[in-house]
């Protein structure tokens, strides 16, 4: 069965700080992986994905995300945070061979930059 | 364009009463899911429609909670004789799901349900 691991309730960092925000995934075949951010008062919104290819993606305001197959992770990255960075960051994986669209999402991990 | 839409944003019913919440999604979006979020959770699927059908209902909890898409847009969650546990936020999504577009998935901004 497919799973999603977000071990950290909460990430703390300084404003220009390089920021991580971890994931880990379980599925029995090849995985989609997915970033998703949720601010105060508003929908869910795409950050960014891994379908195939080069195992570094680059999304949405200056975020980037390793795929390690080995590792089944999926960390989220930034080199320097910004305060309005600060939300609810959800990790997310489809099995491509379960032959399904059912995808999971991890707990989320409350990201808070300080000024 | 406009996104996905959902009616009402808030809903409080009493328990065992019937309740329908609506999901109007992206305009050319055949896929459309629905997935109920709980404080402090990450959303859990509950059931995705591929055109009209509905190709994996896995997520429903039980047999109160059915979901229609009859014309393969507008898809309307049904849940009867309500519970207090059934009180969360309901999101609504639709993505493309084409081989060119990569299966993101475009959220509303929920509905939220409080069963008193």
């Amino acid at each position: 069965a497919q799973s999603v691991a977000q071990p950290e309730d909460q990430v703390n960092v300084a404003e220009g700080n390089p920021l991580t925000v971890k994931c880990t995934y379980s599925v029995s075949g090849n995985p989609y992986l997915f970033w998703y951010v949720q601010y105060p008062n508003r929908g869910l919104q795409f950050l960014l994905k891994y379908i195939t290819g080069d195992n570094l993606v680059k999304g949405s305001y200056g975020f980037e995300a390793e795929f390690n197959k080995s590792q089944t992770s999926f960390h989220l990255k930034k080199p320097s945070a910004l305060v309005s960075d600060s939300a609810l960051y959800f990790c997310a994986v489809r099995d491509l061979n379960t032959g399904g669209f059912k995808t999971i999402f991890g707990a989320g991990t409350r990201l808070f930059v300080k000024a | 364009g406009a996104g996905v839409s959902q009616t009402p944003s808030n809903k409080v019913t009493e328990k065992g009463k019937y309740v329908e919440l609506r999901c109007d999604p992206i305009s050319g979006h055949t896929a459309l899911y629905w997935y109920r979020q709980s404080l402090g959770q990450g959303p859990e699927f509950l059931i995705y429609f591929q055109g009209t059908g509905a190709a994996d209902d896995s997520g429903l909890p039980n047999d109160r909670f059915f979901a229609v898409r009859p014309e393969g847009s507008v898809s309307t969650l049904k849940i009867q004789r309500t519970e207090r546990g059934d009180s969360a936020v309901y999101l609504c999504a639709s993505s493309e799901n084409s081989g060119t577009s990569g299966y993101e998935q475009y959220f509303g901004p929920g509905t939220r349900l409080t069963v008193t």
